[in-house]
């Protein structure tokens, strides 16, 4: 099955710098690759996404590319915020199977 | 439309009861998914549900769990009996497959702690 490792596991910027999370996937049919923000004792919800067929999209401060011949992509948060400050999931999907990396727990401090 | 609705929102119970974890999805999607997290191994899927039929079941992790999904608004996770183990967020997510893409959308989670 599909394996998605992430990295760093913990990640401490100072706010108005960048943050960027990596992530590696391991079957070439993965075609789907969104990224979930989780706020403590809260659910993970969808901040940006990306197609298989797209090499890079930006929505406002974040920014995600994606290079299908390294089977690797990566999460950019640029000026970060303290409400930016949450556990990040990157995620694969094969199908209907989304296969989540182990997160990265991002604190932006002021 | 209110989202994904999971109850309880947290259980506490004694190794060796029954827990039945609830979820309803949103309106006009067709798929549903069970997962669980832990910190020791994150973000696991149980099970997925298309059109109310179980297709995947290959994550239940063993006979003591059991999920249903009778109609398209609802859904059950079971575990009977519970172990202390089984402590961890339940999430229950639901999307609108079409072509094998859509957004998956979570419910708040059923925290479930075993004693």
């Amino acid at each position: 099955g599909e394996n998605v490792e992430q990295h760093p596991s913990t990640l401490s910027v100072q706010e108005g710098d960048s943050a960027v999370i990596k992530c590696t996937y391991s079957d070439s049919a993965s075609n789907y690759f969104p990224w979930y923000k989780q706020e403590l004792g809260k659910r993970p919800q969808l901040i940006i996404d990306i197609r298989s067929n797209v090499g890079e999209k930006k929505d406002q401060r974040i920014a995600v590319t994606l290079n299908k011949t390294a089977k690797h992509f990566s999460l950019h948060i640029t000026e970060t915020q303290p409400e930016d400050s949450a556990v990040y999931f990157c995620a694969a999907k094969v199908g209907y199977k989304l296969s989540f990396g182990a997160g990265t727990t991002v604190t932006v401090r002021a | 439309d209110a989202g994904v609705i999971q109850s309880p929102r947290h259980e506490v119970t004694e190794m060796g009861q029954e827990v039945t974890l609830r979820c309803k999805p949103i309106s006009g999607h067709n798929s549903l998914f069970w997962y669980r997290q832990t910190m020791m191994r994150g973000l696991e899927l149980l099970i997925y549900f298309n059109n109310n039929v179980p297709i995947d079941d290959s994550g239940m992790p063993e006979d003591r769990f059991s999920a249903k999904m009778p109609n398209a608004s609802f859904s059950t996770l079971k575990i009977q009996p519970s172990e202390p183990r089984d402590s961890a967020v339940y999430f229950c997510a639901s999307s609108l497959l079409q072509g094998n893409t859509g957004e998956l959308f979570f419910g708040e989670g059923s925290r479930l702690t075993v004693l």
